[in-house]
């Protein structure tokens, strides 16, 4: 089945204390991206990356790092979170051009 | 600055009657547009995309969109609206000649009653 896939579902955590959220998706798709969704906001890109080992800046970089070493993976970090980092967020992988297949989201508490 | 708007937070319709979710884009060039929606407790699902050619796009659940270059807008429309279209809608604007940057609206809450 296609698909794209997160983990952890959902994450309580503390300030500062590291953590990867884990994207993967296996349609082989070159393009992939991150998303937060806060109420009256929307979604807001974070990064996106178009093939391998190419990353850019979204809308909302700060305080995130992706990599993209497989084609299939795109995790995202957060070095050292703070509890305006609380949102839910959404992986997403298309071809270059198509239309996005998103994640079923990581619900991310930081206290 | 390129951006996104659905200028409506809510919209209200009968079962039946026809609906329209409107989007405007700020944007130099040419985007690509998109329409999502998002259940509750779900992820989003893909609606319709318009890339060039016939202003007028059809997409999943009877869903359509026209594209307008002059207003640069792109609403989403539905001849019959049904319950069970009630759900978040995001419009989205990718620029992929620009380095693949991709914005979305703020969304539009699409509730309809019986």
């Amino acid at each position: 089945e296609a698909q794209v896939t997160q983990n952890p579902r959902y994450l309580i955590t503390v300030t500062g204390k590291k953590l990867t959220v884990t994207c993967s998706q296996n349609m082989n798709h070159e393009y992939m991206s991150w998303y937060r969704q806060d109420p009256g906001l929307g979604l807001r890109q974070i990064y996106y990356s178009m093939n391998v080992e190419v990353t850019d800046k979204g809308d909302v970089p700060e305080g995130y790092k992706v990599s993209r070493k497989e084609k299939r993976n795109f995790p995202l970090i957060l070095e050292s979170p703070s509890p305006n980092q609380t949102s839910l967020y959404f992986c997403a992988s298309s071809v270059l051009g198509g239309e996005q297949f998103f994640g079923p989201g990581t619900r991310l508490t930081v206290l | 600055a390129q951006s996104v708007a659905q200028p409506e937070d809510q919209v209200n319709v009968a079962e039946g009657n026809p609906l329209t979710v409107k989007c405007t884009y700020s944007v130099s060039g040419n985007p690509y547009l998109f329409w999502y929606v998002q259940y509750p407790n779900r992820g989003l699902q893909f609606l319709l995309k318009y890339i060039t050619g016939d202003n007028l796009v059809k997409g999943s659940y009877g869903f359509e969109a026209e594209f307008n270059k002059s207003q640069t807008s792109f609403h989403l429309k539905k001849p019959s609206a049904l319950v069970s279209d009630s759900a978040l809608y995001f419009c989205a604007a990718a620029f992929y000649n620009q380095g693949g940057k991709l914005i979305f609206g703020q969304g539009t809450e699409l509730s309809v009653k019986p």
